[in-house]
């Protein structure tokens, strides 16, 4: 079983949709999740992160973690096409001052104007 | 502030060939991890250093790869002799060093290296 599962999709949406990206892990000693988002042909940048249970808002960006389900959630409000992307779901627990970052295999998501 | 930057952007190499990534990390990063991604893989984790010290290598997938981060500024990642299921992306990321009490530094990534192996 993989730590980390994400649908990989695609997902094409008209503008203005509400999107929502899912990922689960195994792992119960992870303490951090994050959303990546890259570009093509660009390296990952980070979202938003979360180390608690509950939703965190930034903007039209909303994550979501169960730890109970071990599941997590990125909801897009107001979809724009500067939005279409791949969103990354990673985790990660830091152990002896090392952190190392695992990835689900990211969702690519296309928002149609 | 300059990113991470990643020399070279693409780079086409026959098997047994041998090839050299570099990474510059963001200015006074003193952790420096680089990822790898096979096409239709997730991102996986090869390795850190922090500073000029190898943090944790569990990552890395044989002893064809030889990371160094002599002085602690850049790294370089060489792959000899080269196979072909080398191919793929490899990112760096660098962050600051954890400080007690806060949660997490975040890992800031370069545009990655697309390595293809004949």
């Amino acid at each position: 079983q993989k730590e980390v599962e994400q649908d990989p999709g695609p997902l094409s949406v008209p503008e203005g949709a509400i999107v929502s990206l899912n990922c689960t892990y195994s792992n119960s000693a992870f303490q951090y999740f994050m959303w990546y988002r890259q570009y093509s042909r660009k390296g990952p940048e980070l979202l938003m992160y979360t180390y608690s249970s509950g939703n965190k808002e930034d903007g039209r960006f909303t994550a979501q973690v169960d730890k109970s389900s071990k599941y997590i959630s990125l909801f897009i409000r107001d979809s724009q096409p500067s939005d279409s992307a791949t969103y990354l779901c990673a985790m990660s627990f830091i152990q002896g001052g090392s952190e190392k970052l695992v990835f689900g295999k990211g969702t690519k998501l296309t928002v149609n104007p | 502030e300059a990113g991470v930057t990643q020399f070279p952007s693409h780079s086409v190499i026959e098997k047994g060939q041998t090839v050299t990534l570099r990474c510059d990390p963001i200015s006074g990063h003193d952790n420096l991890y680089w990822y790898r991604r096979v096409m239709g893989k997730e991102i996986k984790f090869l390795l850190h250093f922090v500073k000029e010290s190898k943090q944790d290598e569990s990552g890395m997938p044989n002893n064809r790869f030889l990371a160094e981060r002599t002085g602690g500024t850049y790294s370089t990642l060489k792959v000899q002799p080269a196979e072909l299921e080398d191919s793929g992306v490899y990112f760096c990321a660098s962050s600051s060093i954890f400080s007690g009490g806060l949660p997490r530094e975040t890992q800031y990534f370069g545009p990655g290296t697309r390595l293809l192996v004949l």
